[in-house]
């Protein structure tokens, strides 16, 4: 059973610092990995996608991978009110295209102004 | 653009009836899925369209829900007879590449089944 693991939270920053989540993953053989944001009532909302390990910067927003390790991370600077919400990681296993995507059940983030 | 239209937004109904959420995807994209979100279980792929084909539906509860995609611009998620347990909000998504891609999520469905 593949299994992608996130703390619930809430993590909370204060506004202006750099909010770290992360995110590990069961599956060793996962290839695309994924952090999408959903405010409370919304749909989920794509941040950031990484394939190969390192970082991969994004404006405000860092995605790191690390595949030995099995873990890939989110990091948000200048944490700002408005980027309070539930981030939701995405691991895909597929060596093709068609291979089943597995969601974490999100870390709850609170900006605290 | 239009991103992925579902529709109801909201449907309460009782336990026992049949329940159809609609979804169009974005013009071009091939690929369609179906998600539920709930509290206790999070986002759950419960089938996903190549081309109108469904790939993979493992993620289907029981026989109770089935899936229909008859053209490019249009699929069913339907549930007979629905339960209590079935309470959810509902995702479509879709894209043009596969699940290995980034996926573009409709508003929702907030079903309830009393």
């Amino acid at each position: 059973q593949k299994e992608v693991e996130q703390n619930s939270g809430p993590l909370s920053v204060p506004e202006g610092a750099i909010a770290s989540l992360n995110c590990t993953y069961s599956d060793r053989g996962s290839q695309s990995f994924f952090w999408y944001r959903q405010y409370s009532g919304k749909s989920p909302e794509l941040i950031m996608f990484i394939y190969s390990n390192g970082d991969k910067e994004d404006g405000r927003f860092t995605a790191q991978l690390n595949k030995a390790s099995q873990y890939v991370s989110l990091l948000i600077r200048d944490s700002q009110p408005s980027d309070s919400a539930t981030y939701l990681c995405a691991v895909n296993g597929a060596m093709n295209r068609d291979d089943k995507i597995i969601f974490g059940k999100g870390t709850r983030l609170h900006i605290l102004p | 653009d239009a991103g992925v239209i579902q529709s109801p937004r909201h449907e309460v109904t009782e336990m026992g009836q049949e329940v159809t959420l609609r979804c169009k995807p974005i013009s071009g994209h091939d690929y369609l899925f179906w998600y539920r979100q709930t509290m206790m279980r999070g986002l759950e792929l419960l089938i996903y369209f190549n081309n109108n084909v469904p790939i993979d539906d493992s993620g289907m509860p029981e026989d109770r829900f089935s899936a229909k995609m008859p053209n490019a611009s249009f699929s069913t998620l339907k549930i007979q007879p629905s339960e209590p347990r079935d309470s959810a909000v509902y995702f479509c998504a879709s894209n043009s590449q596969g699940t290995n891609q980034p996926q573009h999520f409709g508003d929702g469905t907030r079903l309830s089944i009393l």
